[in-house]
């Protein structure tokens, strides 16, 4: 099965940073990977598909890339409401699995 | 509108038997696939299986294959988590979510919509 490993566990920063968290696929998974967003308390919410596909209605601060084993999302001018967890997962084959997560503190 | 609702919360022993589930309604329920997260106390997600409805089909994650069954009744558009026998590690909040194929071809999926969650405690 393929793992994903995602870095860092969690990061401090302020409002208006720019915020980078990587995930790293265990094999080749060319673009099949998602970003999903949790916040304390509610169910995850999808961001980016297809590793930089941005879903509807998700904030252009959000931006995904990568491509095979290593890819990147990236939060620009980073908002009050941006402070919570974050989770790649990739959808290559079954099993799926999700990246360990980040959490975002202020 | 899509909706997956979920069922409530559940408090149970260990070696108890316990089935939640997952409605389905805004959408045509046979032509997705539903999944099940799970997300331990203070944890991250983990991906359980996933079913689809339109033949029943149903893939689990090596760690979680034996230890539950997933299920589904199209009468009712509805998704299932089953145990037969809780242990107190099932302890945690499980998501269903439906399957998005936003690409033709293999792959090419994502979660788009999510259940409120179901949070399950086992305790004696």
């Amino acid at each position: 099965a393929i793992q994903m490993t995602q870095s860092p566990s969690s990061l401090s920063a302020s409002v208006g940073d720019r915020v980078t968290i990587t995930c790293r696929a265990s094999q080749g998974i060319g673009n099949d990977l998602g970003w999903y967003q949790q916040k304390p308390g509610r169910a995850p919410k999808l961001l980016i598909y297809g590793a930089s596909s941005l879903q509807s209605g998700v904030s252009s601060r959000f931006s995904g890339s990568g491509s095979g084993t290593d890819f990147t999302l990236t939060i620009n001018s980073l908002q009050p409401e941006d402070f919570a967890a974050y989770y790649c997962l990739h959808d290559y084959n079954f099993p799926w699995a999700f990246g360990q997560g980040t959490k975002v503190e202020i | 509108e899509v909706q997956l609702v979920q069922s409530g919360a559940e408090v149970k022993k260990p070696g108890e038997s316990l089935k939640i589930s997952c409605m389905g309604s805004g959408y045509t329920f046979i032509n997705y696939w539903i999944g099940w997260v799970r997300q331990m106390p203070g944890k991250g997600l983990e991906w359980m299986g996933i079913v689809f409805p339109g033949d029943s089909d149903t893939r689990y994650s090596p760690s979680i294959q034996g230890q539950v069954t997933i299920s589904v009744d199209t009468s009712i558009t509805t998704a299932y988590l089953q145990w037969n026998s809780l242990k107190a590690s099932d302890t945690g909040i499980y998501y269903c979510a439906r399957r998005w194929k936003y690409r033709d071809g293999a792959a090419g999926d994502a979660f788009d919509y999510w259940g409120q969650g179901t949070l399950v405690t086992v305790s004696s």
